[in-house]
């Protein structure tokens, strides 16, 4: 089955620098990777997303890229700001449809005014 | 986005009882729910997919007869907790996905239900 990984456990950045958050999966067949951002006691947010069919993702201030050929992927933060600290944790799905997600262990990011 | 509610948000029980968490999806059919469980600054593992209609799919490792799950409609999936220990005390959230949706794959949380047993 699908095993994610996922680096660095905690990451803590001053505000308005970039932050960068890596992911790497074993099922070549998976093909969505999202990313959600979970603050404390609370559920997990969609932030965004990747399909396999794409390298590269952009929303404001974030972006994921993808690689398939080596089976990573990656979240970047740009000019970060205190708001941005949470948990944000990757996720890989095997197939289309409802599959399940497979999550990474979880990046804390605190982002220092 | 769609949306997904919890109920209840937070439960503490004694020891021995059961305890039910409702999922429900808000303002979309939900024909397939997750439903995960989460120990504090852990990752969120999956338990169980529920599928309306039908049997739920265990992962490995969780008992089918102690976290009973019933997704008798296409809005309400349950998560029965039975004969519960402190053990079991954690944090319960689901999710589903939008069948209609362009992109089926996109799940959305309910704001998860905080379960202690005493």
């Amino acid at each position: 089955g699908e095993n994610v990984e996922q680096h660095p456990s905690t990451l803590s950045v001053q505000e308005g620098d970039s932050a960068v958050i890596k992911c790497t999966y074993s099922d070549s067949a998976s093909n969505y990777f999202p990313w959600y951002k979970q603050e404390l006691g609370k559920r997990p947010q969609l932030i965004i997303d990747i399909r396999s069919n794409v390298g590269e993702k952009k929303d404001q201030r974030i972006a994921v890229t993808l690689n398939k050929t080596a089976k990573h992927f990656s979240l970047h933060i740009t000019e970060t700001q205190p708001e941005d600290s949470a948990v944000y944790f990757c996720a890989a799905i095997g197939d289309t449809g409802f599959q399940k997600l497979v999550f990474g262990t979880g990046t804390r990011l605190l982002v220092s005014p | 986005g769609a949306v997904v509610s919890q109920h209840p948000s937070r439960v503490i029980c004694k020891s021995g009882t059961s305890v039910k968490i409702e999922c429900r999806s808000l303002d979309f059919q939900a024909t397939t729910m997750f439903w995960y469980r989460q120990f504090p600054k852990k990752s969120l593992m999956l338990m169980a997919t529920s599928n309306e209609g039908s049997k739920a799919t265990y992962e490995q490792g969780v008992e089918k007869d102690k976290f009973l799950i019933n997704h008798a409609s296409l809005t309400l999936s349950t998560l029965t907790v039975t004969s519960a220990h402190p053990e079991d005390s954690s944090f319960y959230i689901c999710s589903a996905g939008r069948p209609a949706a362009r992109y089926q794959e996109t799940q959305y949380f309910g704001p998860g239900t905080r379960l202690l047993v005493l």
